[in-house]
């Protein structure tokens, strides 16, 4: 059972212009949520946070939004830049007293000039 | 502050061996945890460490264990190796343990294939 979904395997967008990540899950006990950034054979990167108590959080060229209700969560890149491809991974947890994230399947980003 | 250091970063064995991979977190983090990546699998949770003490495990099988230790490095063992342990290992570090709020950062991974 995947509790955390991205749906679109992949995306292209020109330099410049708006990258929208998106990323869906199922259990309503997720409280934190991340993005990570990731290229081959290297590890995650972390990008941006935002925890459920908030609807948005905003670090540079990342915003990240949260529509609780319809469990959902969007990474926007603005602008992009082609350093930006790579795969992106949305990422939760929801227990307290622990570390354990549940991670999407990944989205790959090619930013092209 | 130098970052989550993993080692060694690519490893061959073979069927039935056992291997034993290491994780040196950020100086001061407290809680390690361990993923395994593979590309029919993605990133899948193995198990956490919070003051040498095991907080949660993944659905793995018993091959799969670790351990932490008082200076919060931390060693992951894989024993009677198979083709498909044959992955990238991820380690990942976070400063207070307590869970939400707290994010986790990644070493570089180990790359292991098992032949």
């Amino acid at each position: 059972d995947q509790q955390v979904k991205q749906n679109s395997p992949s995306l292209s967008v020109q330099e410049g212009r708006i990258s929208i990540l998106n990323c869906d899950y199922t259990n309503s006990m997720f409280d934190y949520f991340l993005w990570y950034k990731k290229y081959p054979a290297e590890g995650p990167t972390f990008l941006i946070s935002i925890s459920s108590i908030k609807d948005k959080n905003e670090d540079g060229r990342f915003t990240v939004f949260l529509n609780k209700s319809a469990k959902h969560l969007s990474l926007h890149i603005v602008p992009s830049q082609p350093g930006d491809s790579a795969v992106y991974f949305c990422a939760a947890k929801g227990a307290y007293n622990t570390d354990k994230l549940i991670f999407g399947t990944g989205t790959r980003l090619q930013v092209f000039p | 502050k130098a970052g989550v250091t993993q080692t060694p970063r690519y490893l061959i064995k073979t069927r039935g061996q056992q291997v034993t991979l290491s994780c040196s977190p950020i100086s001061g983090h407290r809680s390690v945890s361990w993923y395994q990546q593979t590309p029919g699998q993605g990133l899948q949770f193995l198990f956490e460490y919070f003051s040498e003490t095991q907080r949660n495990k993944g659905n793995f099988p018993g091959r799969f264990s670790g351990r932490q230790f008082s200076n919060s490095r931390s060693e992951m063992n894989v024993s009677t190796l198979e083709l498909g342990d044959s992955a990238l290992y991820l380690c990942a570090s976070s400063p207070l343990g307590r869970g939400i709020a707290d994010t986790q950062y990644f070493g570089p991974g180990t790359r292991l294939t098992v032949l």
